[in-house]
């Protein structure tokens, strides 16, 4: 079946450090697969997706590369700030127009 | 108003009530959505709508009942709810219709943050 698998939370940086989400899914087929945000106290935001292998989206700073041989799509920034704070869920769409989503990882960005 | 919306924010409910929630967007999609956000949960999608038709319903209990009158408004009307039913409940449209061989984008909206006392 599809799944998504992210890495626990929650996760705590400084200001200005590295950040790496990991995403790994499992599915049948090409999925598109979606990175998605959540501010505190709102609904899920679109960050960045891919449609196919090696594509990388984009936004914000934020990167994610589509890897199919490690079926892998990694959030990505390089220097993130106290605004970044929130939960960050990968997900895939399996071409029955289902969202898979993983389970959330909250990110706390301390000043 | 741009994007989807959905009112109320909040409510807090007792079990033996009957309260609706609505969503709307102002997009042009085709496809509307229904998911639970419960705490330490993954998102766990409720019903689809296409063109006012529901496609899926995702062994949801009868007390939570949805209604599409159009391809723009979705509606959850909700009774006699169980504490467990406290959650956030986000609406979602994409363009195309949900179904085999699309991967389509789904815009949120700000959720409900439901209460059931």
């Amino acid at each position: 079946g599809n799944s998504v698998t992210q890495m626990e939370g929650p996760v705590t940086l400084s200001e200005e450090a590295f950040l790496t989400i990991n995403c790994t899914y499992t599915a049948t087929g090409y999925p598109s697969l979606f990175w998605y945000v959540q501010y505190p106290g709102e609904g899920l935001q679109l960050l960045l997706k891919a449609t196919k292998a090696d594509d990388k989206g984009s936004n914000k700073g934020f990167e994610a590369t589509y890897r199919k041989e490690t079926t892998s799509f990694h959030l990505e920034k390089g220097s993130v700030q106290v605004s970044d704070s929130a939960v960050y869920f990968c997900a895939l769409n399996n071409q029955g127009g289902k969202l898979i989503f993983g389970q959330g990882t909250e990110l706390s960005v301390k000043p | 108003e741009t994007g989807v919306t959905q009112t109320p924010r909040h409510l807090v409910m007792g079990m033996t009530n009957k309260k609706s929630l609505k969503c709307e967007q102002h997009l042009g999609h085709n496809a509307m959505y229904w998911y639970k956000q419960s705490a330490k949960k993954p998102l766990e999608l409720m019903f689809v709508y296409n063109f006012k038709e529901q496609t899926e319903n995702n062994s949801v209990p009868s007390r939570f009942s949805p209604e599409c009158p159009n391809s723009s408004h979705l509606f959850l009307h909700l009774h006699t709810l169980q504490p467990e039913d406290s959650a956030l409940y986000l609406c979602a449209s994409s363009p195309g219709l949900a179904g085999a061989g699309v991967t389509d984008t789904q815009y949120f909206g700000p959720g409900t943050r439901l209460t059931v006392l």
